[in-house]
């Protein structure tokens, strides 16, 4: 089946404007997560989407970072004012929370780069 | 102390050797425990998944969990070239979250 999808896979903006990066999640997973990597860095966690839940925020660095998930599919993340420190490669992950394991699945990413 | 640490690297072998990548975790009561493969410029891709101590084997990749010691490591058997990547190693910390270790960076070498 089709895995986790995102768009665009690349994004040049200038410095002060504003961003949306989009996700699409694995059919069925009702779990999606927003990570960020800089270059040469590990994962960093942003946000998670679970149903009609509240997301779990407390990865956004600044509160020019916001996301939303509208009917519990589709995910967007907004990066407003971006600021050259905003350039990384932007992940999605869906899941399935069932059982033990909570597999996540990885999207082929966003790469913003701001100039 | 982080919750999931691993050597940086780079681990290089030789192809046709035995690549051991090993991970700890802070946590004792995580319960799940995963390995992600990275190539360069690409996002990471799961290839292993286990939460009973253990080994657990799949083609040529082996996860030996051991919850007493709190770590989780990687077998790469009859390591190729096309396993030249970063390793991410990942423990679930509570009912949906997973903390990534920092990878290590594999080298095998032709």
């Amino acid at each position: 089946g089709a895995g986790v999808s995102q768009s665009p896979s690349n994004k040049v903006t200038e410095k002060g404007k504003d961003v949306e990066l989009r996700c699409d999640p694995i059919s069925g997973h009702t779990a999606l997560y927003w990570y960020r990597q800089s270059l040469g860095q590990g994962l960093e966690f942003l946000i998670y989407f679970q149903g009609n839940s509240a997301p779990d925020k407390s990865g956004l660095p600044s509160d020019r970072f916001s996301a939303e998930r509208t009917g519990g599919s589709v995910s967007t993340l907004t990066i407003q004012r971006t600021q050259q420190e905003d350039s990384a490669v932007y992940l999605c992950a869906s899941s399935q929370l069932t059982g033990t394991l909570v597999e996540q699945y990885f999207g082929p990413g966003t790469r913003l780069t701001v100039t | 102390q982080k919750e999931v640490e691993q050597n940086s690297g780079p681990l290089s072998v030789p192809e046709g050797a035995i690549a051991s990548l090993n991970c700890t975790y802070s946590d004792r009561v995580s319960q799940s425990f995963f390995w992600y493969r990275q190539y360069s410029g690409k996002s990471p891709e799961l290839i292993m998944s286990i939460y009973s101590n253990g080994d657990k084997e799949d083609g040529r990749f082996t996860a030996q969990l051991n919850k007493a010691s709190q770590y989780v490591s990687l077998l790469i058997r009859d390591s190729q070239p096309s396993d030249s990547a970063t390793y991410l190693c990942a423990v679930r910390i509570n009912d949906y979250k997973l903390s990534f270790g920092a990878g290590t960076t594999v080298t095998v070498r032709a």
